[in-house]
């Protein structure tokens, strides 16, 4: 079946823009995630998504992060006034229930000039 | 907070060669174990997972993992590692009330022919 898909997969912009991350998770899985993986690192937790509601956002590194899943699937990674550290790998990952294994997808690769 | 080391950073193996690839984590309680991997170009796949039981757990592609619990540790094994394998390995843990996955910083493996 289908995997989580995210668009874009690549994304380039400029300091002090705003920019808009799209995931769809595995249909059915009821748990959302996001992560960032910086060059030579592992993925770092950003959000997480139980149905519509953000169940821990303890990982988003400031105020000019935030996510949304309104209707319980598709979920978007906002990120206001971008700055050049912004610049990773935003993965999305879901799962079936919330102790499940997570499926990952491609990523974005946000490059902020 | 739980983390992860994964102790080595770039494995330089021959085909055929046996594979052992460390990982440790902090976290005293009951954890769930993962180890996925990520080959060129691609995204994060799952190879094992540890949740309970048997502490050998075998994975996708001859793969293996040894669950300690004394050691804190759970290492990735293969037996004979093929060229094929030339990817890069990341070990990552949950916790049963938690569920940001945290992971190490990666070992990359290649492979000569």
């Amino acid at each position: 079946g289908a995997g989580v898909s995210q668009t874009p997969s690549n994304k380039v912009t400029e300091k002090g823009k705003y920019v808009e991350l799209r995931c769809d998770p595995i249909s059915g899985h009821t748990a959302l995630y996001w992560y960032r993986q910086s060059l030579g690192q592992g993925p770092e937790f950003l959000i997480y998504f139980q149905g519509t509601g953000a169940a821990d956002d303890s990982g988003l590194p400031n105020d000019r992060f935030f996510a949304v899943r309104p209707e319980g699937s598709v979920s978007t990674l906002k990120i206001q006034r971008t700055e050049r550290g912004d610049s990773a790998v935003y993965l999305c990952a879901s799962s079936l229930i919330d102790t499940d294994t997570q499926y990952f997808g491609p990523g974005t690769r946000l490059t902020v000039l | 907070a739980q983390s992860v080391s994964q102790h080595n950073h770039h494995v330089i193996l021959s085909e055929a060669a046996s594979l052992e690839l460390g990982c440790n984590y902090s976290y005293g309680g009951t954890v769930n174990l993962f180890w996925y991997v990520q080959y060129p170009g691609q995204h994060l796949q799952l190879l094992l997972k540890y949740f309970s039981g048997d502490p050998l757990v075998k994975g996708i592609k001859g793969f293996e993992a040894e669950f300690i619990k004394s050691k804190f540790s759970f290492n990735l094994r293969k037996p004979s590692v093929q060229w094929s394998d030339t990817a890069e390995y990341f070990c990552a843990v949950t916790t049963p009330n938690n569920n940001d996955m945290r992971f190490g910083a990666g070992t990359r493996l290649t492979v000569k022919p």
